[in-house]
């Protein structure tokens, strides 16, 4: 079963501006991570943040986790058409099974040149 | 970094049949692996998690005599569709979890299957 949500939905800007993404989780987790996926292809991890952590950056990247709300945002600053694509939050829940990811429902954003 | 692969990427397939896809860690060695299943325009399902070595153990409501799972060897898992049906048809994409990180997994590019 999917574990979260995600909103909005569908995000559309134009190149320049940041997009921002939300995504809330229902369990205590170990860690949340974000992916991203090219129309029809696989996924490729963004980036991982622990239960312990509360932001973290990667380029043009930054995630926030708030653990006592339960969800976690992902903000691509200054976005390019190359970044259009699904994102997914997804989360890893339990200590006895190790990497099993839950995912949330998918953000579409569209960057317009 | 880390590579995974699957085959075929995509295939059609007659209603009745069989159909295995392989999944294959191409340079590292992936004792679990994990199948998830998405249908077009919505999000990753997980299904099922095979190990190594051991049967493999499925989500609720996934049917693992319809979702046969092998993970033959260390950096070879494969999921098999028997008597597909029409609603089979969706988008199979593997993972393996990077045992010296933190909890990242790497995916496979996925297999389109279409049951006609």
């Amino acid at each position: 079963s999917q574990q979260g949500e995600e909103d909005p939905q569908a995000l559309s800007i134009q190149e320049g501006e940041n997009a921002t993404m939300n995504c809330s989780y229902k369990t205590s987790i170990n860690n949340l991570q974000w992916y991203r996926q090219n129309s029809g292809r696989g996924l490729v991890h963004l980036i991982l943040i622990r239960s312990n952590e509360r932001e973290k950056h990667s380029g043009r990247l930054r995630v926030t986790l708030d653990t006592s709300k339960k969800s976690s945002s992902l903000l691509i600053t200054a976005s390019r058409a190359a970044d259009t694509a699904s994102y997914f939050c997804a989360t890893d829940e339990t200590t006895d099974s190790w990497g099993k990811l839950q995912f949330g429902a998918g953000t579409q954003v569209v960057v317009t040149p | 970094g880390a590579v995974v692969s699957q085959h075929p990427s995509w295939v059609i397939c007659k209603s009745g049949t069989s159909v295995k896809i392989e999944c294959r860690s191409l340079d590292f060695q992936a004792t679990t692996m994990f199948w998830y299943r998405q249908f077009p325009k919505q999000s990753l399902m997980l299904m099922a998690t095979s190990n190594e070595g051991s049967k493999a153990t499925y989500e609720q409501g996934v049917e693992k005599d319809k979702f046969l799972i092998n993970h033959a060897s260390l950096t070879l898992s494969t999921l098999t569709v028997t008597s597909a049906h029409p609603e089979d048809s969706s988008f199979y994409i593997c993972s393996a979890p990077d045992v010296g990180g933190a909890g990242e997994q790497y995916f496979g590019p996925g297999t389109r299957l279409t049951v006609t």
